[in-house]
C-alpha cells in the first residue's frame, strides 16, 4: 500500500491562480519531501519539512505539516505555466531506509 | 559528476533478453536508491544501497531482476528474461544518507521499452 497519497490526483488552473495540493500518510515520519517531474522524466526537490516543522516556505511554495492528521499541503502561488508538471511528496518511514512516493498531482497551469 | 547520471536514457529490447542500466551517482553519495515508474503512475521502491550494508532489496518485484553497486560507486540494474510489463522509466537517484535533511538527487531515467 502506498504510505503517500497525494489529492487531487489532477489540478487544472489558470495562470496566476493558487494551486493547492495535499498528501496524507499512514505511519511515523521522520520529514516529508515534496519533488516535481516534468514530462516522466527526473524528479527535482521542491522542498523538505522535518517531522517537528509545521510550516516552511521557498521563493512561491509554501508547505504545512500536519503530524497528527499526517497530512500535508504544498500550496504554490501566483502560478505560471512553467509550473505545469506532476508532484508527489515522499516520506521516510521511522526505522526504515528508504523514501516512499505517493501517486501524484498532475498540475495544468492554463495561460 | 555534477548530478546522478544514467545510461541509457532510452532502450528498447525484445522480450526475453537481458538488460543492464547504469546509474552514476554523485561523487561522495553512499546512498544510492532504484525506483521503477510506469506510465502515469507513481514511483515504485525497487532497491537501496548505504555504503557498506547490505542493500535493501525488498522492492525487486522478482528474482529477474538484481543490482549491484560495486565500490561503493556505480550501480548496475539488471533485468533478465525481459517482459513487456517491465517497460517503464527506471529511475536513479544519490545521496548522503537517509538521515533527516538529506536531500536525495534523481537522474533523468532509463526509459526502458520491451517489445
Amino acid at each position: 500500500s502506498q504510505q503517500g497519497e497525494e489529492d487531487p490526483q489532477a489540478l487544472s488552473i489558470q495562470e496566476g491562480e493558487n494551486a493547492t495540493m495535499n498528501c496524507s500518510y499512514k505511519t511515523s515520519i521522520n520529514n516529508l519531501q515534496w519533488y516535481r517531474q516534468n514530462s516522466g522524466r527526473g524528479l527535482v526537490h521542491l522542498i523538505l519539512i522535518r517531522s517537528n516543522e509545521r510550516e516552511k516556505h521557498s521563493g512561491r511554495l509554501r508547505v504545512t505539516l500536519d503530524t497528527s492528521k499526517k497530512s500535508s499541503s504544498l500550496l504554490i502561488t501566483a502560478s505560471r505555466a512553467a509550473d505545469t508538471a506532476s508532484y508527489f511528496c515522499a516520506t521516510i518511514i521511522q526505522g526504515a531506509q528508504k523514501l516512499v512516493f505517493g501517486q501524484g498531482t498532475r498540475l495544468t497551469i492554463n495561460p | 559528476g555534477a548530478g546522478v547520471s544514467q545510461s541509457p536514457s532510452n532502450k528498447v529490447t525484445e522480450k526475453g533478453k537481458d538488460v543492464e542500466l547504469r546509474c552514476d551517482p554523485i561523487s561522495g553519495h553512499t546512498a544510492l536508491y532504484w525506483y521503477r515508474q510506469s506510465l502515469g503512475q507513481g514511483l515504485e521502491f525497487l532497491i537501496y544501497f548505504q555504503g557498506n550494508s547490505a542493500p535493501d532489496k525488498s522492492g525487486l518485484p522478482s528474482d529477474r531482476f538484481s543490482a549491484e553497486r560495486t565500490g561503493g560507486s556505480v550501480s548496475t540494474l539488471t533485468i533478465q528474461r525481459t517482459q513487456q510489463e517491465d517497460s517503464a522509466v527506471y529511475l536513479c537517484a544519490s545521496s548522503l544518507g537517509l538521515n533527516s535533511g538529506n536531500t536525495i538527487y534523481f537522474g533523468e531515467g532509463s526509459w526502458l521499452t520491451v517489445v
